[in-house]
C-alpha cells in the first residue's frame, strides 16, 4: 500500500516549453501533495504544498507563475513548469500524504532537463 | 531553507560493520523521519519517531532523538552492500500540515 507515482519518469524539452508532471496516490488518498526539487547530490527543497481543491502553497523564493502547481482531485496532483529554461533542470519530486497520517510517501522522481 | 544538519556528509564501511549517522534540526518538531534514497531514485521511507519518543526500532535500524538537544541518530547494524544509499533526516512541523525539512543527507557506502 501506500504507492505514489510520478509521470513521466524523465523528460527533455526546448528552452521556452512548458512541461507537466503527474503525481498521484495510487491507493489511498491524498488532501496533501507536496513537490520538491532536488540537484545532483544534494538534499530536496520543498518547493509548494498543494491541498486538495485550494491554491497551492509556496516556499520563499519559488516563482508561482512559474511552477504552477493543481491539486484536483484527492489523487491528483499536477506541476507544470511553463517556459523552461536549462536552469529549471532538475530532479522534481513529489510526495502524498494520507488522511489522518504523518507519514509522506514520495513518487519516484521526474528527471528534467531543458536544452 | 533546510533545518537539518546530517554528519558524516559521507560513509565507508565494510559489510557486516554497522553505520551510525547524525542528525540535528534547529526549531521545535512534531516529528523526525528518516528516509534512504538510492541514486537518482525517491525517497523510501524508513523510520518516523514522534517528538514524544525517545528511540524506535525497525529490523535493523534502531532511531534515537533527543529533543533536548535538538538531535537524531540513525543506527543501521550488520550493514549490506545493499544498505548503499544516500539517508535523509526530515523534520515535521508542529502546527497545521506535516511539512518537511530536509537534512543535507549522508552518503553511505558499503562495501563487500
Amino acid at each position: 500500500g501506500a504507492v505514489v507515482s510520478q509521470h513521466p519518469s524523465w523528460v527533455i524539452c526546448k528552452s521556452g516549453t512548458s512541461v507537466k508532471i503527474e503525481c498521484r496516490s495510487l491507493d489511498f488518498q491524498a488532501t496533501t501533495m507536496f513537490w520538491y526539487r532536488q540537484f545532483p547530490k544534494q538534499s530536496l527543497m520543498l518547493m509548494a504544498t498543494s491541498n486538495e481543491g485550494s491554491k497551492a502553497t509556496y516556499e520563499q523564493g519559488v516563482e508561482k507563475d512559474k511552477f504552477l502547481i493543481n491539486h484536483a482531485s484527492l489523487t491528483l496532483s499536477t506541476l507544470t513548469v511553463t517556459s523552461a529554461h536549462p536552469e529549471d533542470s532538475s530532479f522534481y519530486i513529489c510526495s502524498a500524504e494520507g488522511i489522518r497520517t504523518d507519514t509522506q510517501y514520495f513518487g519516484p522522481g521526474t528527471r528534467l532537463t531543458v536544452l | 531553507s533546510q533545518q537539518g544538519e546530517e554528519d558524516p556528509q559521507a560513509l565507508s564501511i565494510q559489510e557486516g560493520e554497522n553505520a551510525t549517522m547524525n542528525c540535528s534540526y534547529k526549531t521545535s518538531i512534531n516529528n523526525l523521519q528518516w528516509y534512504r534514497q538510492n541514486s537518482g531514485r525517491g525517497l523510501v521511507h524508513l523510520i518516523l519517531i514522534r517528538s514524544n519518543e525517545r528511540e524506535k526500532h525497525s529490523g535493523r535500524l534502531r532511531v534515537t532523538l533527543d529533543t533536548s538537544k535538538k538531535s537524531s541518530s540513525l543506527l543501521i547494524t550488520a550493514s549490506r552492500a545493499a544498505d548503499t544509499a544516500s539517508y535523509f533526516c526530515a523534520t515535521g512541523g508542529s502546527g497545521g500540515y506535516n511539512k518537511l525539512i530536509f537534512g543535507a543527507g549522508t552518503r553511505l557506502a558499503v562495501h563487500p
